[in-house]
């Protein structure tokens, strides 16, 4: 299952800089995307979404962009924090209903 | 905040024995859902419960897979003849409400022998 691809398995940032992770899609009928955080031994946690109908979604350090004819959205993290060290997973889905497809997860280290 | 809970957190089984994995999910939530993730490889969808019935099930579900809400409270994922390849981190999820963000469990990570 290809339908949700996140390119790069690790991120590296200072702490202070701008955090960008990447996630690229192929089903053009996915009508809403998340973004997931996930600590070791536990569960992913969800973070920020924005609808297909939408190109930008806000919330405090976190930033989503979505660019539907590129099939490609993008989590900004600013400032990064050591604490945003995690796994960072996309997500979308069909209908409000139905399931998430994952991508395979980008690990992000924020470094002091 | 709220949480759902995941039992017992691991769970090392043999080849052919049957597993029951154990999930209490938030408790006004009417979604309730199994993931599971390989290690290396993506967390993926098994199935989704709603209003005492499977609503949405992957190629994965398969007839070895079942699901319960015996009680009101608890959400089961019973394996009935687990196969080496079942070994994975299972988590539970669930929502109140159709369009509400998803909240998972921490998982529980089986082994098969």
């Amino acid at each position: 299952d290809q339908q949700v691809k996140q390119n790069s398995p690790s991120l590296s940032v200072q702490e202070g800089r701008i955090s960008i992770l990447n996630c690229d899609y192929t089903n053009s009928m996915f009508d809403y995307f998340l973004w997931y955080k996930k600590y070791p031994a536990e569960g992913p946690t969800f973070l920020i979404s924005i609808s297909s109908i939408k190109d930008k979604n806000e919330d405090g350090r976190f930033t989503v962009f979505l660019n539907k004819s590129a099939k490609h959205l993008s989590l900004h993290i600013v400032p990064s924090q050591p604490g945003d060290s995690a796994v960072y997973f996309c997500a979308a889905r069909l209908t409000s209903g139905s399931r998430l497809t994952f991508g395979e997860g980008t690990q992000l280290t924020v470094n002091p | 905040e709220p949480e759902v809970t995941q039992t017992p957190s691991h769970q090392v089984t043999q080849m052919g024995q049957e597993v029951i994995l154990r999930c209490v999910p938030i408790s006004n939530h009417l979604y309730f859902y199994w993931y599971r993730q390989i290690l290396g490889q993506k967390v993926e969808f098994l199935v989704s419960f709603y209003n005492n019935e499977i609503s949405e099930k992957s190629e994965i579900f398969d007839d070895q897979f079942s699901v319960e809400r015996p009680d009101g409270s608890n959400f089961t994922l019973k394996i009935r003849s687990t196969k080496l390849e079942d070994s994975a981190m299972y988590f539970c999820a669930s929502k109140g409400q159709i369009n509400e963000k998803l909240f998972f469990g921490s998982g529980t990570q089986l082994s098969v022998l």
